[in-house]
Formats: structure tokens, C-alpha cells, sequence
């Protein structure tokens, strides 16, 4: 088992860019969590999808900010418009559809923003 | 929604003595505390949890409490290793899915 997948490990953006993040869950994993790192800082949510569903987008920014987990493929994380203030460390996570495993999350290596 | 505190931000012990992380939350429906480990330039690793039904649970030199009554959990390493040293992060659960984190804490074992 490959664990979660993430890519890339690093970007780099100007300001006024677009960013697509991915992450691929771990296998036989439906659940996808996104959250977001600043330096010596927690991870703050910022949403929960399901195969075409997003369940819960509460800590995701009004605007910019988006996210998918198609049928097919990995779940994207998608900002537009870079600003230096979304500089940071974007971390994925997956939890299987297990009932009785709800609520555990395994991380990827997470996707390193810089913009410029 | 859901406050988790963690204390102490840093934590300095000797190699051998035992580290002891502590946690409090607010949500009184919370029935899931994980504890991640991070490496510098990492992923946070899963390393210990504990469901709300048991108080205490211990694996080798880690060990995780649980008072529901008093909201608090805690993470004790024993005989510390200098491959302890990294960032700890204590969660909570929010309902069937979301967990709520800490701060985290910056252990070093000084050799």
C-alpha cells in the first residue's frame, strides 16, 4: 500500500497564479481531507470530500479556494489568484469507509506553497 | 465547534527521563483522540489513539490517558530516545469524520 500520495512536494507560484495541488488516498479509501500548515503552526481543516461529493467545506476560504475528488482520479486542491498569504504547507489525509475506523486519517508528505 | 489546547509548546527532556504532553478539549461529544508525530519537512504520523470508551492505552514506550470527565488527554513517552525529537500534535474529534488539533508540542532529547 502506497499510503497517500501528494504531488508536488513543492510549487512554487508568482502572485496572480493558479495552484493545483493533487493527492491520491490510500487504496480502498473513499474519505479525503484537506488542511493547511503555516510554519510552527497546528493544521487548521479547510474541507472533507467524498467520490464527487464535498461533505464539508467549512474551513475553506470564500473565495480562490476550491476542491474536487472526481469518480475518476485524484482530489485536487485548486487556489487562483496566488497571494504571499497562501504560502504554506498543504497536507492531505484519507480515512477508510470502515464505520468502525471513522474519524482515523493517515497524512500525505503534503505539497510545499511558495508564491512569490 | 471544537477547541483543542495543548501544553506545552516546548519540551526540552534528557535522553532517558520521560516527556509528558497534555491536551484539553471542549466538545463533550468527542469520542476519538489521535496523536500525530512530525519529522521536520514530514507527514504527521499516526502513533497512538484512544476512543473515548477506555481511559488509558499504551504501546512499548508510548502510553495516552483519557479523563472525559475533566476533557484532558494526555501523551507519555518513556525512556526518550533522540528519535523522539519532533513535533506532537494532539486531535479531537468533530462528529463521524473531522478532528480538531492542538497546537503541537516541540520535543527534544538532548543526548
Amino acid at each position: 500500500n502506497a499510503g497517500v500520495m501528494q504531488n508536488p512536494r513543492h510549487l512554487v507560484r508568482r502572485r496572480g497564479q493558479e495552484a493545483r495541488l493533487r493527492c491520491s488516498p490510500m487504496k480502498g479509501h473513499s474519505h479525503v481531507y484537506w488542511y493547511r500548515q503555516l510554519p510552527e503552526e497546528g493544521l487548521k481543516f479547510m474541507v472533507y470530500l467524498q467520490k464527487e461529493n464535498i461533505i464539508d467545506e467549512s474551513g475553506m476560504p470564500k473565495e480562490r479556494f476550491s476542491a474536487e475528488f472526481p469518480k475518476e482520479g485524484p482530489s485536487i486542491l485548486r487556489i487562483q489568484q496566488v497571494v504571499r498569504g497562501d504560502s504554506a504547507a498543504y497536507f492531505c489525509a484519507s480515512s477508510p469507509p470502515d464505520r468502525l475506523a471513522k474519524n482515523i486519517q493517515y497524512f500525505g508528505a503534503g505539497t510545499r506553497l511558495s508564491v512569490l | 465547534g471544537e477547541n483543542v489546547e495543548q501544553h506545552p509548546s516546548t519540551l526540552s527532556v534528557q535522553e532517558g527521563d520521560s516527556a509528558v504532553i497534555k491536551c484539553t478539549y471542549s466538545d463533550s461529544a468527542s469520542n476519538y483522540f489521535p496523536w500525530y508525530k512530525q519529522e521536520l519537512g514530514k507527514r504527521p504520523q499516526l502513533i497512538i489513539d484512544i476512543r473515548s470508551n477506555v481511559g488509558e492505552k499504551k504501546d512499548q514506550r508510548i502510553a495516552v490517558t483519557l479523563n472525559k470527565t475533566a476533557k484532558h488527554f494526555s501523551l507519555h513517552i518513556t525512556e526518550t530516545q533522540p528519535e523522539d525529537s519532533a513535533v506532537y500534535f494532539c486531535a479531537a474529534s468533530i462528529g463521524d469524520y473531522k478532528l480538531s488539533f492542538g497546537a503541537g508540542t516541540t520535543v527534544t532529547v538532548r543526548a
